[in-house]
C-alpha cells in the first residue's frame, strides 16, 4: 500500500507559467513533508520542505501548500523555468523511534518546461 | 570531495558474484541510509544507520548486507542477488534530524 502517491507521472508546462505538483497521502502520522528534486544521473536534491503545524511555506520561487484535512500538498513553482525539468519526488516523515527522519516517497512527477 | 559520493557508478554483477557499494558522505552528519529505486517503483528506503549503529532494517533480504565502520562510511554488500535486484541504489545521509543528502548513485544490473 503506497503511503505517498503522485498521480501524475509527467506535467509539461510553458515557460513563465506556473507549475503546479501535486501530492497526496494516507498517514496520518506524517508530520513533515519534503519535495526533492532530480535530475538524470544525479542523487535527488533537497528542494523545500513543510511542517504539519503549517499550511505554506515560500522559497524564492517555490512554494510548497499543505492541506491537512485533504492530506494533500502541492509544489508551486513560479514563474517555471527551463532548468526545472526534472523529476519532482514528493515525501513524508514521521520521526522512528530513534529520532531518525524515515523517509516515505512517493513515484515522482516529470516536469517539462516547455521553451 | 564535498556532499555525498557513491562508488562505483555502475555495476554488472552475475547472480554468484559477491561486490560491494561504498557510499561516503562529507558533510559531518551522524546518520546514513540505503535507499533503493525500481523502475516506475518509489524510492524504498532499506536500512538506517545513526551514530553506526543500524536503526532502521525494512524488511530487506539477507542478501544485502549493509556496513557501517563510522558515520562517514557506508557499505552495503551485495551476494548471490537475483535479476529484480536490479536497480538504482541511492545513499543518503543527515543529521539525526534534518533533510538528507543524497549520493548520485549506483545502478547495479544483475544478470
Amino acid at each position: 500500500d503506497q503511503q505517498v502517491k503522485q498521480n501524475s507521472p509527467s506535467l509539461s508546462v510553458q515557460e513563465g507559467r506556473i507549475s503546479i505538483l501535486n501530492c497526496d497521502y494516507t498517514n496520518s502520522m506524517f508530520d513533515y513533508f519534503l519535495w526533492y528534486k532530480k535530475y538524470p544521473a544525479e542523487g535527488p536534491t533537497f528542494l523545500i520542505s513543510i511542517s504539519s503545524i503549517k499550511d505554506k511555506n515560500e522559497d524564492g520561487r517555490f512554494t510548497v501548500f499543505l492541506n491537512k484535512s485533504a492530506k494533500h500538498l502541492s509544489l508551486h513553482i513560479v514563474p517555471s523555468q527551463p532548468g526545472d525539468s526534472a523529476v519532482y519526488f514528493c515525501a513524508a516523515s514521521a520521526l522512528s523511534n530513534f529520532g531518525n527522519e524515515k523517509l516515505t516517497f512517493g513515484t515522482g512527477t516529470r516536469l517539462t518546461i516547455i521553451p | 570531495e564535498t556532499g555525498v559520493t557513491q562508488t562505483p557508478r555502475h555495476l554488472v554483477m552475475g547472480m554468484t558474484n559477491k561486490k560491494s557499494l561504498k557510499c561516503e558522505q562529507h558533510l559531518g552528519h551522524n546518520a546514513m541510509y540505503w535507499y533503493k529505486q525500481s523502475a516506475k517503483k518509489p524510492l524504498e528506503l532499506m536500512f538506517v544507520y545513526n551514530f553506526k549503529e543500524q536503526t532502521e532494517n525494512n524488511s530487506v533480504p539477507s542478501r544485502f548486507s549493509p556496513e557501517c565502520p563510522n558515520s562517514s562510511h557506508l557499505f552495503l554488500h551485495l551476494h548471490t542477488l537475483q535479476p529484480e535486484d536490479s536497480a538504482l541504489y541511492l545513499c543518503a545521509s543527515s543529521r539525526t534530524e534534518g533533510e538528507q543528502y543524497f549520493g548520485p548513485g549506483t545502478r547495479l544490473t544483475v544478470t
